[in-house]
């Protein structure tokens, strides 16, 4: 069983649409958390949620409006793509904000 | 604020020497501590830990890493290097705000 799983895995869109990147965890975790790895594999959180609470909003574009209908799922939706938005995305969760965080697989946004 | 920084972006190693990731953090209060690795097109993977305690801390595929309170320092190291243990690594800290702050990572590569 994955643990950590996002969908889709490829994800190619034109500027302006809006799209929805989707993460389940099955671990049973509190926190779940959105990153944005860009291309020089740097790594950038944008969001973390703790039972369902939005706790972080790390100076992300409004653009960008994560949902979290249950502890185990947290969504990404995305207006108005733009081509600075082209990144790998990941989901994460973790069982308490301060211990490892496990990491999906990334979703691989391209704006053309 | 917090922060972690990886000074190498590159460590190469040949197999069978022993290795050392660097990594050096910033954070108010007693830190909590990670190391991450990245295979290629893959999510992350939790390695290894401090929080308290033991100074040494072990981890998955026989790395471990040593924390250093007055050098703020918190290197990864192996004894034995791989050439699949290839990757990049990911140095992080968490707050119990939510806010986790990765480092730029180094990719490490260990030849035959």
């Amino acid at each position: 069983d994955t643990a950590v799983s996002q969908t889709p895995k490829y994800l190619v869109t034109q500027m302006g649409n809006d799209k929805s990147i989707k993460c389940e965890q099955n671990l049973g975790h509190d926190t779940m958390y959105w990153y944005k790895q860009d291309s020089k594999k740097f790594l950038k959180i944008m969001f973390s949620y703790n039972n369902k609470e939005l706790i972080i909003n790390e100076t992300v574009p409004n653009r960008f409006s994560p949902k979290s209908p249950d502890k185990a799922h947290l969504n990404l939706h995305i207006n108005s793509l733009e081509l600075g938005d082209s990144a790998v995305y990941f989901c994460a969760s973790s069982d308490d904000l301060l211990y490892e965080q496990y990491f999906g697989p990334g979703t691989r946004l391209t704006v053309t | 604020a917090q922060s972690v920084a990886q000074p190498e972006d590159q460590v190469n190693v040949a197999e069978g020497n022993p290795l050392t990731v660097k990594c050096t953090y910033s954070v108010s209060g007693n830190p909590y501590l990670f190391w991450y690795v990245q295979y290629p097109n893959r999510g992350l993977q939790f390695l290894l830990k401090y929080i308290t305690g033991d100074n040494l801390v072990k981890g998955s595929y026989g790395f471990e890493a040593e924390f250093n309170k007055s050098q703020t320092s918190f290197h990864l190291k192996k004894p034995s290097a791989l050439v699949s243990d290839s990757a990049l690594y990911f140095c992080a800290s968490n707050t119990n705000a939510g806010k986790s702050t990765f480092g730029d990572g180094t990719t490490l590569t260990v030849k035959p």
